[in-house]
């Protein structure tokens, strides 16, 4: 079955940075792209962006683009994130979530979420 | 960005009853490519309908997705004890991909 394994919790201090793993298995890896989504406590989801884990081709959303950077293993199935300068409100539950296309699809199978407290 | 606007905020029904969530988007959606998640405390949201109306796999029949453009519905004919939780649409029609606030079904 389809599994997005996320690495463990994470206690940074501001100005710091964060890197969650998410470890994909169950389905053939380079054939899907890898979002991370984020949601701060009691708020809604938001969207971070998008990586080609094969070609490493990515498009983050504009609120993040200087502080973000995703990467890929195609050897270990594994996407990586990594958020840098660190804030408060970038406490929040980080997940991944694959689609098949790259435009117009939804996510049809999430990683359990890994929680990043910034303080 | 086309920003949703979920609501009601919350839904206080009974099991049995019927639940219609609604989704409004601040313009419209191309191609109807709204989705639906279900998300319960301290889980991963699970996708419901994508399409703005097809069930994802393995999704009950009880769930169903209507609309078009910029005004879309989940119903839920009959509420089972494990639907109750929380729901969020998203559109994957342009970028950024964006989701509602959420609508939470409650117990009443």
């Amino acid at each position: 079955q389809v599994l997005l394994v996320q690495s463990g919790a994470e206690v940074q201090k501001p100005g710091a940075s964060v890197k969650v793993s998410c470890k994909a298995s169950g389905y053939t890896f380079t054939l899907y792209y890898m979002h991370w989504v984020r949601q701060a406590p009691g708020q809604g989801l938001e969207w971070m962006g998008i990586i080609n884990p094969t070609s490493g081709t990515t498009n983050y959303a504009q609120k993040f683009q200087d502080r973000v950077t995703m990467t890929g293993d195609t050897s270990t199935s594994t996407v990586y994130m990594e958020l840098s300068s660190l804030r408060s409100e970038d406490t929040a539950v980080y997940y991944c979530a694959r689609t098949y296309m790259w435009d117009d699809d939804a996510f049809d199978f999430w990683g359990q979420g890994t929680t990043v407290t910034v303080s | 960005e086309i920003v949703l606007t979920q609501s009601p905020g919350t839904l206080s029904l009974s099991p049995g009853e019927r639940a219609t969530l609604s989704c409004r988007a601040s313009r419209s959606i191309s191609s109807n490519y709204l989705a639906w998640y279900q998300q319960k405390p301290g889980q991963a949201p699970r996708l419901l309908i994508f399409g703005a109306s097809i069930r994802a796999t393995g999704i009950p029949d009880r769930f169903s997705g209507s609309g078009s453009g910029t005004d879309f519905t989940l119903t839920i004919s009959r509420l089972e004890p494990e639907d109750f939780a929380m729901y969020f649409c998203q559109q994957y029609g342009s970028s950024p991909r964006t989701f509602g606030q959420g609508t939470k079904v409650e117990i009443k």
